[in-house]
């Protein structure tokens, strides 16, 4: 039962231009989600997150979108830059502080 | 401020043995979570400790437990060991449920079942 499915594998995009990574979920109760970015032989890193009052948050080249009824989010990179280059992999949880559930990665490429 | 930091990086082991995988968690940090990635996936939640306290577990069988120690820092301890747990098995500690969602992971632990 995958409550929270990243459906491209994969993403290739041009340096300079925008990366957008997608992310739908099944469980309403969720209420918080993130998005985080892993290197090989490197533990995921955190990036960015958005609580289920907004519907977007941004942070520098990073914003994530959410449609609740829709029940998906969305997660932008503008400019990319080969550097980000990397497996992005969105996750949700159901209240603060607890567990999260996550997706199963997208891997970026960033062609220079 | 010091990362979550995980020993050892690499572990083999054989089918039925026993393996205890360790975590120090960020300084400040009172919560330790595990999670288990096997290759292709996403990180699965295994358990969460809370001051010392399990504060939550995931969908796996009681031959996986774990502890919290007074400064912290956690283990995982998986015993009679299936060629399934074959992953890499990461570590994430926070503020808890309190103090923020962010979960900061360590570099996690290979562990290769044979």
């Amino acid at each position: 039962d995958q409550q929270v499915k990243q459906n491209s594998p994969s993403l290739s995009v041009q340096e300079g231009r925008i990366s957008i990574l997608n992310c739908d979920y099944t469980n309403s109760m969720f209420d918080y989600f993130l998005w985080y970015k892993k290197y090989p032989a490197e533990g995921p890193t955190f990036l960015i997150s958005i609580s289920s009052i907004k519907d977007k948050n941004e942070d520098g080249r990073f914003t994530v979108f959410l449609n609740k009824s829709a029940k998906h989010l969305s997660l932008h990179i503008v400019p990319s830059q080969p550097g980000d280059s990397a497996v992005y992999f969105c996750a949700a949880s159901e209240g603060y502080g607890n567990k999260l559930v996550f997706g199963a990665g997208t891997i970026l490429r960033v062609k220079s | 401020e010091t990362g979550v930091t995980q020993s050892p990086t690499h572990l083999i082991k054989t089918r039925g043995q026993q393996v205890t995988l360790r975590c120090s968690s960020q300084s400040g940090h009172n919560t330790v979570s595990w999670y288990q990635q096997a290759l292709g996936q996403g990180p699965q939640f295994i358990f969460q400790y809370y001051r010392e306290e399990e504060n939550g577990r995931g969908n796996f069988p009681p031959r996986f437990s774990g502890l919290q120690f007074p400064n912290y820092s956690s283990e995982l301890n998986v015993n009679a060991l299936e060629l399934d747990d074959s992953a890499l098995y990461l570590c994430a500690s926070s503020w808890g449920p309190s103090g923020g969602n962010e979960q900061f992971f360590g570099p996690g632990t290979r562990l290769t079942v044979l």
